[in-house]
């Protein structure tokens, strides 16, 4: 099946502890994002690629570092930098660089910080 | 400002009510428009592209006004499967980042 996928669903981190989130797509899509959702608030952007070995911060990208080594897959780690990072991780993806295409979003990873 | 506001609600709707929302958006040069759903501790899914002209898919309807700057999103005859949250989202003027409304709450009550 085409579709994204991030794992793991559920992630328990200690404070100090670096962390990464798996993003993989396999619909062939130039563009990959990843958002965080918090209770009560709209996704916000942290970090995004149009093409492969090529990305750009976000609206929130302190804290945070990605790569685009493979054109299916864009991890993010989360570090120790993060000083708030329980929350919910979204991975998205759109066909084409540099325009306006539908973005699709994988299942998302819940962080829980203890 | 925010780049695109919604009224949260919650808006609680009898099956086979007519329900409207709304969203605002500062950039006037904004390209492109969407209204995404997104279920209880999932990830938003598409509903429908916002065109121009105004576009229609089944019961839903979805509206742009460029002039005053607003999207608007339209359900008839509610369905209890209806009961979500409601995102809009509006491109920036690169068309290289998308934001997102806080969404707005709709429950169908039977």
């Amino acid at each position: 099946d085409g579709g994204i996928t991030q794992s793991p669903k559920y992630l328990f981190r200690k404070e100090g502890q670096n962390v990464t989130l798996s993003c993989e797509q396999n619909l062939n899509h130039d563009a990959m994002y990843w958002y965080r959702q918090d209770p009560g608030q709209g996704l916000r952007l942290i970090y995004y690629s149009q093409i492969v070995n090529d990305f750009q911060k976000g609206d929130i990208a302190e804290g945070y570092s990605v790569s685009r080594e493979k054109k299916e897959s864009f991890p993010l780690t989360v570090t120790s930098a993060q000083k708030n990072p329980t929350a919910f991780y979204l991975c998205a993806s759109s066909k084409d660089r540099g325009n306006t295409d539908t973005q699709y979003f994988g299942p998302g990873t819940r962080l829980t910080v203890l | 400002r925010k780049e695109v506001e919604q009224d949260p609600g919650p808006f609680n709707v009898p099956e086979g009510a007519t329900v409207a929302f709304n969203c605002t958006y500062s950039n006037s040069a904004s390209q492109s428009f969407f209204w995404y759903r997104q279920d209880c501790r999932k990830e938003p899914k598409l509903l429908m592209s916002v065109y121009s002209s105004g576009n229609e898919d089944g019961r839903f309807t979805a509206q742009l006004n460029r002039a005053s700057q607003y999207i608007s999103l339209l359900i008839r005859d509610s369905k209890l499967s209806d009961s979500a949250t409601y995102l809009c989202v509006v491109s920036s003027l690169t068309g290289n980042q998308f934001y997102f409304g806080t969404g707005t709450s709709l429950t169908v009550i039977p």
